[in-house]
């Protein structure tokens, strides 16, 4: 079944030693989004690709970066973790029309821990 | 900037029980979509139902419905004869309608469904 896989599901880090989160595709979507999700609150947008053109959120803060090496693949990379960056993770994708009532299809998470 | 309100953090029902989620929201806007999404325990999150503002007929998909006040700003969904498999966090969420414009999802911060037998 097509699907986002993200890996892995549980990811432990020591405070400001970097860490990257993986996701991928196979429903060969166009967009491709990273969220935050903190215990008891709302997923906030942090990113999001549009093929290769990279949309930042305004208040995402300067330690998350990612990358996209081609349509399949999306990377978050967490320079310094610290321990308020201790969060679910979601990776999400939509299709190729940029268009509102698009559907996100979202992978099941990485649950990061900050120790 | 939009907001979105859920004001129920947890709600129970009994198996095959009717319940209503509620959903506010806060948007300048005049067209827009929102959307509910369900996230299990564990497992990814899914979309439920969606509903474009300009469309005034509430939008249906099987035992899922809301109930869409645009002048209230409210989008409560109600989910008909529940079942085991409703249990999960339910997220309401809102888009802007400008194409090509922020891809951005406002989602609520969620209503936990347990479903008793």
């Amino acid at each position: 079944d097509a699907m986002v896989i993200q890996n892995p599901r549980y990811q432990v880090t020591q405070f400001g030693k970097p860490v990257t989160l993986s996701c991928s595709q196979t429903l060969n979507h166009n967009v491709m989004y990273w969220y935050q999700q903190k215990s008891s609150q709302a997923p906030k947008l942090l990113f999001h690709y549009y093929d290769k053109d990279f949309n930042n959120e305004a208040d995402t803060p300067d330690n998350f970066q990612s990358r996209r090496p081609n349509t399949s693949f999306c990377f978050l990379d967490i320079r310094s973790p610290g321990l308020g960056d201790a969060a679910m993770y979601l990776c999400a994708t939509s299709p190729r029309m940029r268009r509102p009532n698009n559907e996100q299809f979202f992978g099941p998470g990485t649950r990061l821990t900050v120790l | 900037a939009q907001t979105v309100t859920q004001s129920q953090p947890e709600m129970s029902v009994q198996e095959a029980e009717t319940v209503t989620l509620s959903c506010t929201y806060d948007t300048s806007e005049s067209d827009y979509y929102l959307f509910w999404y369900k996230q299990p325990p564990s497992r990814q999150m899914i979309l439920v139902i969606r509903q474009e503002a300009y469309k005034q007929q509430n939008a249906t998909e099987n035992r899922f419905s809301v109930n869409f006040q645009k002048a209230a700003k409210s989008f409560s969904l109600k989910i008909s004869d529940s079942q085991l498999g409703d249990a999960a966090m339910y997220f309401c969420a809102y888009r802007n309608f400008a194409q090509g414009g922020s891809e951005k999802l406002v989602f609520g911060k969620g209503t936990k469904l347990t479903v008793n037998p």
